[in-house]
């Protein structure tokens, strides 16, 4: 039972252009969102976080929303750049259980030139 | 600063030996994580151990177990070796057990390959 979904495997974009990568869960304890990226032979690297009580989070170029009514996540990067190729994970936890993650399947992000 | 370390990197055994996965976390954190990214798959989540003790268990037979030393850092342990234990492990740390302040932060993982 796959309790937060990712369902694009891959995604191109043009460097400059917006990056949004999405993400949908199922289990509706889940109160706390988090994205990672990570490049081959390293650990996922931290990005950025969103409680349940808000809708919208931005660091820099990055910005997670969330709907909760609809059970959906989304990770937008503008401008994308070439660095920012890499696999992303969306991952969820309950209350309480910050460091019992569970994560999706990931999208792999390719940004040209 | 360091981040957390893994060791080995690599490491292949054979199905029905006994592995140790070894972790240091970051200075100053005090809690560890061990997950599981089997290839295409995101990681899996399988124990927690905050100040030395058991806090979360994920859903791993009991072949898996794990401690955590006085100095924070932690051995994942694996008996019995079968082939679907091929992954990647990995550890994570943080400062506190369960606070949405303090986020995971992963290690480059040991790559296990049992043939």
């Amino acid at each position: 039972d796959q309790q937060v979904k990712q369902n694009s495997p891959s995604l191109s974009v043009q460097e400059g252009r917006i990056s949004i990568l999405n993400c949908d869960y199922t289990n509706s304890m889940f109160d706390y969102f988090l994205w990672y990226k990570k490049y081959p032979a390293e650990g996922p690297t931290f990005l950025i976080s969103i409680s349940s009580i808000k809708d919208k989070n931005e660091d820099g170029r990055f910005t997670v929303f969330l709907n909760k009514s609809a059970k959906h996540l989304s990770l937008h990067i503008v401008p994308s750049q070439p660095g920012d190729s890499a696999v992303y994970f969306c991952a969820a936890s309950e209350t309480g259980t910050a460091s019992k993650l569970t994560f999706g399947t990931g999208t792999r992000l390719q940004v040209t030139l | 600063d360091a981040g957390v370390t893994q060791s080995p990197t690599h490491l292949i055994k054979t199905r029905g030996q006994h592995v140790t996965l070894r972790c240091s976390p970051i200075s100053g954190h005090k809690s560890v994580s061990w997950y599981q990214q089997v290839l295409g798959q995101g990681p899996q989540f399988i124990f927690q151990y905050y100040e030395k003790e058991e806090r979360g268990r994920g859903n791993f037979p009991d072949r898996f177990s794990a401690r955590q030393f006085p100095n924070y850092s932690s051995e994942l342990n694996v008996n019995a070796l079968l082939l679907g234990d091929s992954a990647l492990y990995l550890c994570a740390s943080s400062t506190r057990g369960n606070s949405y302040n303090s986020p995971l932060h992963f290690g480059n993982g040991t790559r296990l390959t049992v043939t």
